[in-house]
């Protein structure tokens, strides 16, 4: 059974950085992709990039490519996304999810909080 | 970046209704067309993947339809556990767009 269990919550300042872990199980994670998608309260769903876990190829959406990061661990299994420069519009909740065409299994959400 | 629109908002229903949801996208995006249903404070849940291929696992009362720009979820006969926010999201080409989403509440 495909498992991703993500970080817990974060209070940020703003110009400051969070990053977020997705650690996976119960799949072979190098043959994999991750997505990592963000939503505000009430907000629509909003894709911010994957990576390809075999190669550490990624793709990030123009909106976040000067200020986010996605990388993964394949020793544990685990990916990351490091989001810079944070401002009070990128408080949200950060989701990960496996599947290149579709998102089959979810992580549980991390709410990122960007206040002063 | 490709736009997703669905309609309607909201919609209110009773169980055993047939309930139809339509997503349109602002260009072609041939099948390339998924759908999902989120409740409150829960992750999505993947449905209907590839525009009318049903995901491992979801009842065969949730179908899916259309190809090009216009595209459909029938929830057949609801179901009370049916009640949440339901998604269409293309990946035709990235950056990865979803619907603005459609709140689903049972009469």
């Amino acid at each position: 059974q495909m498992q991703l269990v993500q970080s817990g919550p974060e209070v940020k300042k703003p110009g400051t950085s969070v990053k977020v872990s997705c650690k996976t199980s119960g799949f072979t994670f190098s043959n994999s992709a991750v997505q990592w998608v963000r939503q505000a309260r009430g907000q629509r769903l909003e894709w911010i990039g994957w990576i390809v876990v075999g190669s550490g190829g990624t793709n990030y959406a123009q909106k976040f490519q000067r200020r986010v990061t996605i990388a993964r661990d394949m020793s544990t299994g685990t990916a990351y996304m490091e989001l810079s420069t944070l401002r009070s519009e990128d408080t949200a909740v950060y989701y990960c999810a496996t599947g290149v065409t579709s998102f089959r299994s979810w992580g549980q959400g991390t709410l990122v909080t960007v206040s002063s | 970046d490709i736009q997703m629109t669905q309609s309607p908002s909201s919609l209110s229903a009773s169980v055993g209704d047939r309930v139809t949801i339509i997503c349109r996208a602002s260009q072609s995006i041939s099948s390339l067309l998924n759908w999902y249903q989120q409740k409150p404070g829960k992750a999505p849940n993947l449905l209907i993947y590839a525009a009318s291929s049903l995901q491992s696992g979801v009842p065969s009362r949730f179908s899916g339809s259309g190809s090009g720009t216009d595209f459909t979820l029938t929830i057949s006969s609801l179901q009370p556990e049916d009640f949440g926010t339901y998604y269409c999201q293309q990946n035709y080409n990235t950056p990865y767009t979803f619907g603005q989403g459609t709140k689903l509440e049972i009469k």
